[in-house]
């Protein structure tokens, strides 16, 4: 397609259960992103890829969270266990270049997934 | 640490009135300064963008300067209409894009 999709757009789960959040981004980007949304808070950084690698992921909140990349394009989020406080707007961008080259291009977001932990 | 810092919103205008959101950052280089805007119902998408120190970004009527000197980078618009109501967004990249807040704005017929 023509940008960033996510899948899916609204997912309600309960807690304790393992969700996974699915990120295709722009054909041809290299660089692939996901961020958090929560109410009331700004865009919280979680995890940035080139290509299949990611050099960062600093912003993972604790270990029940993981991501991967296949193919240099489709990536996934896995939340394990989820908890309330999971409950937010998971966003992916995927842009032309990356963290270590000068960041100046633009970073295209999807629509986001909705998570509701209960 | 690094960090972006905006205005609280919701900003309430009527239409046509004066908008600027303050945008303030701090780091220990020079970072590229940003501009996201998020519609209702809509993903995130770049407004504008400077890359070096007094570099003016500007799309669809607002505008902001890259202030090195007060690490500002506040965004404008002379005249504001109903369709720019939405959440603005200031971002820094320090490598990796770091976003502030966010400053809802609501355009009142």
């Amino acid at each position: 397609g023509a940008g960033v999709s996510q899948s899916p757009s609204n997912k309600v789960t309960e807690k304790g259960k393992d969700v996974e959040l699915r990120c295709d981004p722009i054909s041809g980007h290299t660089a692939l992103y996901w961020y958090r949304q929560s109410l009331g808070q700004g865009l919280e950084f979680l995890i940035y890829f080139q290509g299949n690698s990611a050099p960062d992921k600093s912003g993972l909140p604790s270990d029940r969270f993981s991501a991967e990349r296949t193919g240099g394009s489709v990536s996934t989020l896995t939340i394990q266990r989820t908890q309330q406080e999971d409950s937010a707007v998971y966003l992916c961008a995927s842009s032309k270049t990356g963290l270590g080259q000068e960041l100046t291009g633009e970073l295209f977001f999807g629509e986001g997934s909705r998570l509701t932990v209960l | 640490g690094d960090s972006v810092t905006q205005m609280e919103g919701p900003v309430t205008l009527s239409e046509e009135a004066f908008l600027t959101i303050n945008c303030t950052y701090t780091a220990t280089g020079y970072p590229s300064l940003f501009w996201y805007v998020q519609y209702p119902g809509e993903g995130l998408q770049l407004l504008l963008k400077a890359t070096k120190a007094d570099d003016k970004g500007s799309n669809k009527g607002f505008e902001a300067t890259y202030r090195k000197e007060t690490t500002s980078f506040h965004l404008e618009k002379g005249s504001v209409q109903v369709s720019d109501s939405a959440v603005y967004f200031c971002a820094c990249s320090w490598g990796k894009l770091q976003f502030g807040a966010g400053t809802q704005v609501v355009v009142t017929p």
